[in-house]
């Protein structure tokens, strides 16, 4: 049972320019959530998609964006990269019916943007 | 209001030593309280979660303290082993929404 998948590894960019990131959940799962984790600090809520609709979102300007397929796959956009948008990107998938909603984490993508 | 506090933000702790961090929140809404263990390069991954109807939930060698009046929630792990060495995240979410607050991390070090 595959759990958490994401790709690229490790992605590098320039300033202004636009990315996608890309998150398989855990087989059963259909609750995919984004989160940014900048070098030694505690991953921080970006947005969570259900039903392939943005439910909830953190304190993140609209230039994060994201999408939900009906595979439950997920994608994250961010446009006109800034230098703080370096960070490790994580994904964590779940089942919304369960009351803990027990969140796995993919291993994320290293984003640079130079 | 959606901040959790976490200290130390390192430990140093010896082979079958215990090994205690500690976290604080200040929302009374939220009421499920996830640790995590990070590997360098690896996502974090879930040890142990509590909600606050109960006081302490062990589970092998980790061991979740949980202070509802104090607001305050620590992981303890015995017998610490070199293996152990990673960072921890304490975590807090309220039953009405599905988002994480993540404490800071504790980078801890087991000594051989």
């Amino acid at each position: 049972d595959a759990g958490v998948t994401q790709s690229p590894t490790h992605l590098i960019k320039t300033r202004g320019q636009q990315v996608t990131l890309r998150c398989s959940p855990k087989s059963g799962h259909d609750t995919v959530s984004w989160y940014q984790q900048a070098l030694g600090q505690g991953p921080q809520f970006i947005f969570q998609y259900y039903e392939e609709e943005e439910r909830q979102r953190g304190n993140f300007p609209d230039r994060f964006s994201g999408h939900q397929f009906p595979n439950y796959s997920s994608e994250l956009n961010v446009n006109a990269l800034l230098l703080g948008d370096s960070a490790l990107y994580l994904c964590a998938s779940s089942l919304i019916r369960e009351f803990t909603d027990t969140q796995y984490f993919g291993p994320g993508t290293r984003l640079t943007v130079l | 209001q959606q901040q959790v506090k976490q200290s130390p933000q390192s430990l140093i702790v010896q082979k079958g030593g215990i090994s205690i961090i500690n976290c604080a929140y200040e929302n009374t809404a939220f009421d499920y309280f996830p640790w995590y263990q990070q590997f360098p390069g690896k996502g974090p991954a879930l040890l142990i979660a509590i909600r606050p109807d109960v006081s302490e939930k062990k589970e092998g060698r980790f061991t979740i303290s949980f202070n509802k009046s104090a607001k305050q929630f620590s992981l303890h792990i015995m017998d610490s082993q070199p293996g152990d060495s990673a960072t921890y995240f304490c975590a807090a979410r309220p039953g009405s929404a599905r988002q994480l607050t993540f404490g800071s991390g504790t980078q801890l070090t087991v000594l051989p």
